[in-house]
C-alpha cells in the first residue's frame, strides 16, 4: 500500500522558468489537495480536486499557478515564470472523499522543495 | 482573519513528562473538525488526532489526547510520557463543514530532551 508520492523531491530553478510538480495520490482517493509551506510557516491551501474537477481554486496566489488532474489520479501543479517568492515546499495530500466528510483524514506526501534562484 | 492560532513557537519537555501544545480557533460555523499533525525534520505530515465539534468526549489516540473546550474555542494537544522521537513541529488545523481545505496554524516546535 503506497502512500502519496511526489516528484521531484527537490527542484532548483532560475527565476522566470516554468516548473511542474507531480503528485500521485493513494489509489482510490478521490480528493486531492495542494498546499504550500514557506520556511518556518504553516501550510497554505492552494487548490482542491474532487475527481478531475477543481471546485476550490481559491488558494492559488496568482495566475502563474495552475493545476490539473487526469484520470482521477495524478495531479500536476505548474508554476509559470517562477519568482523567488515561490520558493517553498509544495505538499500534496489525498483523502477518500472531499466535502461533506469532516473527519476525512488527509494523507500527505513528502513534498517537493522548490528553490528559485 | 486568522482562524487557527498557535501561540507557542517552541516548547521544551523532558523525556517521560507530559506536555500541552496550545491551539485556539475561530469559526462561526457550528460544524467543524479539528486536526493535529506532526511534522518531523524529514518533512512528512503525520496525522495524530481528530476532534469533531459535536463529539461529546475528548479524542484520544494512544499517548495523544485532545483537550477540547468548545466554549473557549480551544483544542490543545496533550502528549503524555514524551519520547525523544516526539521532537518535531506540531500543527493544529481546522476544517469547516462543506469546505475542503484544512486551515493550519503556524505550528509549535517541540523538543524533547533526555
Amino acid at each position: 500500500g503506497a502512500g502519496v508520492s511526489q516528484s521531484p523531491s527537490n527542484k532548483v530553478t532560475e527565476k522566470g522558468k516554468d516548473v511542474e510538480l507531480r503528485c500521485d495520490p493513494i489509489s482510490g482517493h478521490t480528493a486531492l489537495y495542494w498546499y504550500r509551506q514557506s520556511l518556518g510557516q504553516g501550510l497554505e491551501f492552494l487548490i482542491y480536486f474532487q475527481g478531475n474537477s477543481a471546485p476550490d481554486k481559491s488558494g492559488l496566489p496568482s495566475d502563474r499557478f495552475s493545476a490539473e488532474r487526469t484520470g482521477g489520479s495524478v495531479s500536476t501543479l505548474t508554476i509559470q515564470r517562477t519568482q523567488q517568492e515561490d520558493s517553498a515546499v509544495y505538499l500534496c495530500a489525498s483523502s477518500l472523499e472531499g466535502a461533506g466528510g469532516l473527519h476525512n483524514e488527509q494523507f500527505f506526501g513528502p513534498g517537493t522543495r522548490l528553490t528559485v534562484l | 482573519a486568522q482562524k487557527i492560532t498557535q501561540t507557542q513557537p517552541g516548547m521544551f519537555v523532558q523525556e517521560k513528562e507530559a506536555v500541552t501544545l496550545d491551539c485556539t480557533y475561530d469559526t462561526s460555523d457550528p460544524s467543524y473538525g479539528l486536526f493535529w499533525y506532526k511534522q518531523p525534520s524529514s518533512g512528512e505530515m503525520i496525522f495524530l488526532i481528530y476532534q469533531g465539534s459535536y463529539d461529546q468526549q475528548n479524542a484520544t489516540e494512544g499517548r495523544y489526547s485532545l483537550n477540547f473546550q468548545k466554549a473557549r474555542k480551544s483544542a490543545n494537544l496533550v502528549i503524555s510520557a514524551s519520547q525523544l522521537g516526539d521532537s518535531a513541529m506540531y500543527f493544529c488545523a481546522m476544517r469547516e463543514v462543506n469546505t475542503d481545505k484544512l486551515i493550519f496554524g503556524t505550528g509549535t516546535r517541540l523538543q524533547v530532551f533526555p
